[in-house]
């Protein structure tokens, strides 16, 4: 089956800087890639809908200069948490599909900790 | 009132119990209905996945639509200790781009303990 690598699986940084998330598709090919948000005890929530080669589209209420997103090829994108604050803690976790009419596939997930 | 609901639960039964996990909706525009298991702080892992009302078995999982009522089901039966985990339904609509599965809601997630 179709498998999505998601590096790191935990960060812990520091208010105000900036921390990178990798999300990889290891053996097919993803034009289109999202990004979801899930706080404690919470479930997935959209953030983003990643496209090789264009802008993100975002989900209303994410500010897109803070969760900035970059989709450089058919098997990467990555998200930049930007400006990092403790409110940004939570688990981030990608998601891609072979093709529009298969379901979509999840990272393992990034445990973001902002101190 | 959210566009997808999910008895939070927590759900506990005794290892070989059928298990019922169930989601009701309120957009008509969903077709595509999936059903994933998430362990603690892991991705969510893909069960099962139907676009049309009735049901669809894989092994002991069985899901279940019905469009009519906005409500689908997973059944699990002989029910491990290993299933314990979160449970998420999650659904979509075609999209503009064309897209079927690409942008899910999902419901809150019923967490089910099966024990020994």
């Amino acid at each position: 089956g179709a498998v999505v690598s998601q590096h790191p699986s935990w960060v812990i940084c520091k208010s105000g800087t900036s921390v990178k998330i990798e999300c990889r598709s290891l053996d097919f090919q993803a034009t289109t890639m999202f990004w979801y948000r899930q706080f404690p005890k919470q479930s997935l929530m959209l953030m983003a809908t990643s496209n090789e080669g264009s802008k993100a589209t975002y989900e209303q209420g994410v500010e897109k200069d803070k969760f900035l997103i970059n989709h450089a090829s058919l098997t990467l994108s990555t998200l930049t948490v930007t400006s990092a604050h403790p409110e940004d803690s939570s688990f981030y976790i990608c998601s891609a599909t072979t093709n529009r009419d298969s379901p979509l596939h999840f990272g393992n997930g990034t445990r973001l900790t902002v101190t | 009132q959210k566009e997808v609901e999910q008895d939070p639960g927590p759900l506990s039964v005794p290892e070989g119990a059928i298990v019922s996990l169930n989601c009701t909706y309120s957009n008509s525009a969903f077709q595509y209905f999936m059903w994933y298991r998430q362990y603690s702080r892991k991705g969510p892992e893909l069960l099962m996945y139907t676009y049309s009302s009735g049901n669809k078995e894989d092994g002991r999982f069985t899901a279940q639509v019905d469009k009519s009522s906005k409500y689908i089901s997973l059944f699990i039966r002989d029910s491990q200790p290993s299933d314990s985990a979160t449970y998420l339904c999650a659904m979509s609509a075609l999209d503009a781009g064309g897209t079927s599965y690409g942008k899910l809601t999902f419901g809150q997630g019923t967490i089910l303990t099966v024990h020994p």
